[in-house]
């Protein structure tokens, strides 16, 4: 079964508005996250880190004002496109290292994001 | 310059064929390399680690080059189901972060 929940797995929005996506960690705590998204034909993008109890590590050319991410607690990290726009429209996935030494990877379903 | 590089492909093979791929990283001290596979607008999923030593499984055969900073991965017998996209991962950094090449499409046909 699935170890990282992320949802919603679709949304549609109006331009300006914001949207929030929600990454769980399931039966294991997750001290980081990362959040990539991905636009067709492309491949995954990292965009930022997320630390539990300490500020996101953004990739760079990453707007951190754009792209708010709250973790919160050990099991969910969340990431809000604010007033999006339709060139945000994008697929966003998270992940959440796992094992000894995080040296697995385990995703989300991911979060198909189109901005009208 | 990119973390990873991957020819993009597609690579089209008949069923049974052998099709290797390639991807190189620019980071001398990655630390871990796997190879994920991805079908369309769904997670990648692990296929396999990749070892100094080189590592087998079933079908599937990857290699690490470190001297060449570059790892591959051979697959051997094509079968149609697997046809997708495989992504060259590296873990690099002072966070572990897990960085994607583009991924290599591909489309193994009847």
């Amino acid at each position: 079964g699935a170890v990282v929940s992320q949802h919603p797995s679709r949304v549609i929005c109006k331009s300006g508005t914001s949207v929030k996506i929600e990454c769980r960690s399931l039966d294991f705590q997750a001290t980081t996250m990362f959040w990539y998204r991905q636009f067709p034909k492309q491949s995954l993008m990292l965009m930022a880190t997320s630390n539990e109890g300490s500020k996101a590590t953004y990739e760079q050319g990453v707007e951190k004002d754009k792209f708010l991410i709250n973790h919160a607690s050990l099991t969910l990290s969340t990431l809000t496109v604010t007033s999006a726009h339709p060139e945000d429209s994008s697929f966003y996935i998270c992940s959440a290292p796992m094992g000894v030494s995080n040296e697995k990877l385990f995703f989300g379903s991911g979060t198909q994001l189109s901005v009208l | 310059r990119k973390e990873v590089e991957q020819d993009p492909g597609p690579f089209n093979v008949p069923e049974g064929a052998t099709v290797a791929f390639n991807c190189t990283y620019s980071n001398s001290a990655s630390q871990s390399f796997f190879w994920y596979r991805q079908d369309c607008r769904k997670e990648p999923k692990l296929l396999m680690s990749v070892y100094s030593s080189g590592n087998e499984d079933g079908r599937f055969t990857a290699q690490l080059n470190r001297a060449s900073q570059y790892i591959s991965l051979l697959i051997r017998d094509s079968k149609l189901s697997d046809s997708a996209t495989y992504l060259c991962v590296v873990i690099a950094g002072n966070f572990n972060k897990f960085y994607f090449g583009s991924g290599t499409k591909l489309n193994v046909k009847p």
